[in-house]
């Protein structure tokens, strides 16, 4: 059984780009979630997908977007990015309704 | 709102000694489920222990126990004879609805020391 992978683990890009973070599920998860980390802080809910379908989406503007595919991978996409976007990004995948396991996230630094 | 909060932001024991991690929580629900999760340098949460609000009995696992205190709205961990490995930093979460999504509170770092 495949763990949750999210990839890259760490990227840097400018103020005002675009980026897209990956996230593949672990195996037989049909759920994906969204997490924001900030440096010092606890995570915070981006959105979350089910069966490729957004079905929940924490305080973030739209900017921030996201896509589960069929085979349940995701990718977290922002535009626009600004430099309070920098942080860590979780990826957490789950059966519906049951507890989230997470990947070990993906370190974004926005200069 | 579902708000859980942690009130220790770092601690600091020596190798062997106990240490209590505090999470205290607010919910208008009258029957949720509690976590608390680990992150080590590496990144991942790693996933320690779901309670539902139903179960107040206390919870031991290994060097890990769990004191949940509804009428006080707490849900505090302990780990016994600490070991360098411990070291992390410690989250407690309350979802918003069944299992999720997770409100985290701000988490304490614990930093146990040889």
């Amino acid at each position: 059984e495949t763990g949750v992978t999210q990839s890259p683990t760490h990227l840097i890009k400018t103020r005002g780009q675009q980026v897209t973070l990956r996230c593949s599920s672990q195996s037989g998860h049909n759920t994906v979630s969204w997490y924001q980390q900030a440096l010092g802080q606890g995570p915070q809910f981006i959105f979350q997908y089910y069966r490729e379908e957004e079905n929940g989406r924490g305080n973030f503007p739209p900017r921030f977007s996201g896509l589960q595919f069929p085979n349940y991978s995701s990718e977290l996409n922002v535009n626009a990015l600004e430099l309070d976007d920098s942080a860590l990004y979780l990826c957490a995948s789950s059966l519906r309704g049951e507890k989230l396991f997470f990947g070990s996230g993906t370190q974004l630094s926005v200069l | 709102a579902q708000k859980v909060t942690q009130a220790q932001t770092e601690i600091s024991v020596v190798e062997k000694e106990d240490v209590t991690l505090d999470c205290v929580y607010e919910t208008r629900d009258t029957t949720y489920y509690l976590f608390w999760y680990k992150q080590p340098p590496s990144g991942e949460l790693v996933f320690l222990i779901r309670r539902n609000s139903f179960d107040e009995q206390n919870e031991i696992s290994g060097r890990y126990s769990w004191n949940f205190q509804k009428s006080t709205s707490s849900f505090n961990f302990t780990i016994t004879a600490s070991q360098v490995v411990d070291s992390a930093v410690y989250f407690c979460a309350l979802p918003v609805s069944g299992n999720t999504p997770l409100v985290f509170g701000k988490g304490t770092r614990l930093s146990v020391i040889a």
